[in-house]
C-alpha cells in the first residue's frame, strides 16, 4: 500500500519566520506534486517534481525532490499571514492513481 | 467551462436517502477523479475515469457507492442509502494528461459538501 507521511501535521508561527514541511514515503514517485487549500476551496497546484534531487523555487516557497524519488520537502522563508493554508503533497507511480499525504496545517500570525 | 465545476456545492439528507452529485470538468479534460475528504483530513481517492471508463473502482467505500461518466466530460458520483459517516466533502478533478510523469496535475472543484443526518 502506497502512503505519503506528511509532518508536522499541525504548524503555527509568527509573520517572517521560516519554516520546512516534509512528505516522506517507502514508495518511489514517478512525479510529485505540492497543493495548497484553503477553507471552502479545492486544492491547487503549487509545484509538480519529477527528477530525483531537483529543487524548485516559487517566490519564498522551495521545493525538494529526494534523490530517490521517495520524498519531498517544502520550505517556507519569511512566511506571511496570506501563506496560511492546509499544504497537501500528493504522489504518482506514472499511472492513473494520485495518492494523497494528510497535509500539514499551517497558521501564520501576523 | 473555465474550472472544474460541481453541484450541489452544499447537501443535507437524512440517513438512508440517496444522493446525487454532479462534477463538470475542465473541457477537454479526458481525465477525471473523484476524492473525498474528511474533516481536517487529507484526500482519499474513489475512482478514476479516462474518457467513459473507469479501469479502477477499488476506491469505492461500499457498493451503495457508484460513479458514471458520459460523452466523455460530466460525471456524477451516487451513494444510495446513505450514512452517517458518509458526511464529508467530495472532490472533483480533472486533468489533460494522464500515464505521464505529469499525470498527478490535477484541477479541482470547490467540492460538495455532504452531511447525512
Amino acid at each position: 500500500t502506497q502512503l505519503l507521511e506528511q509532518s508536522p501535521q499541525f504548524l503555527s508561527i509568527q509573520e517572517g519566520e521560516n519554516l520546512t514541511v516534509y512528505c516522506n514515503s517507502s514508495s518511489v514517485f514517478s512525479s510529485l506534486q505540492w497543493y495548497r487549500q484553503e477553507p471552502g476551496e479545492g486544492p491547487v497546484l503549487l509545484v509538480t517534481v519529477v527528477t530525483g534531487g531537483e529543487v524548485k523555487k516559487l517566490k519564498r516557497l522551495t521545493f525538494q525532490f529526494g534523490d530517490a524519488r521517495k520524498d519531498s520537502s517544502l520550505h517556507i522563508t519569511a512566511a506571511q499571514p496570506g501563506d496560511t493554508g492546509l499544504y497537501l503533497c500528493a504522489g504518482n507511480t506514472g499511472g492513473f492513481k494520485t495518492i494523497f499525504g494528510a497535509g500539514t496545517r499551517l497558521f501564520v500570525k501576523a | 467551462g473555465a474550472g472544474v465545476s460541481q453541484s450541489p456545492s452544499n447537501k443535507v439528507t437524512e440517513k438512508g436517502k440517496d444522493v446525487e452529485l454532479r462534477c463538470d470538468p475542465i473541457s477537454g479534460h479526458t481525465a477525471l477523479y473523484w476524492y473525498r475528504q474528511s474533516l481536517g483530513q487529507g484526500l482519499e481517492f474513489l475512482i478514476y475515469f479516462q474518457g467513459n471508463s473507469a479501469p479502477d473502482k477499488s476506491g469505492l467505500p461500499s457498493d451503495r457507492f457508484s460513479a458514471e461518466r458520459t460523452g466523455g466530460s460530466v460525471s456524477t458520483l451516487t451513494i444510495q442509502r446513505t450514512q452517517q459517516e458518509d458526511s464529508a466533502v467530495y472532490l472533483c478533478a480533472s486533468s489533460l494528461v494522464s500515464g505521464t510523469r505529469r499525470a498527478g496535475e490535477l484541477f479541482f472543484g470547490e467540492g460538495s459538501r455532504l452531511t447525512v443526518l
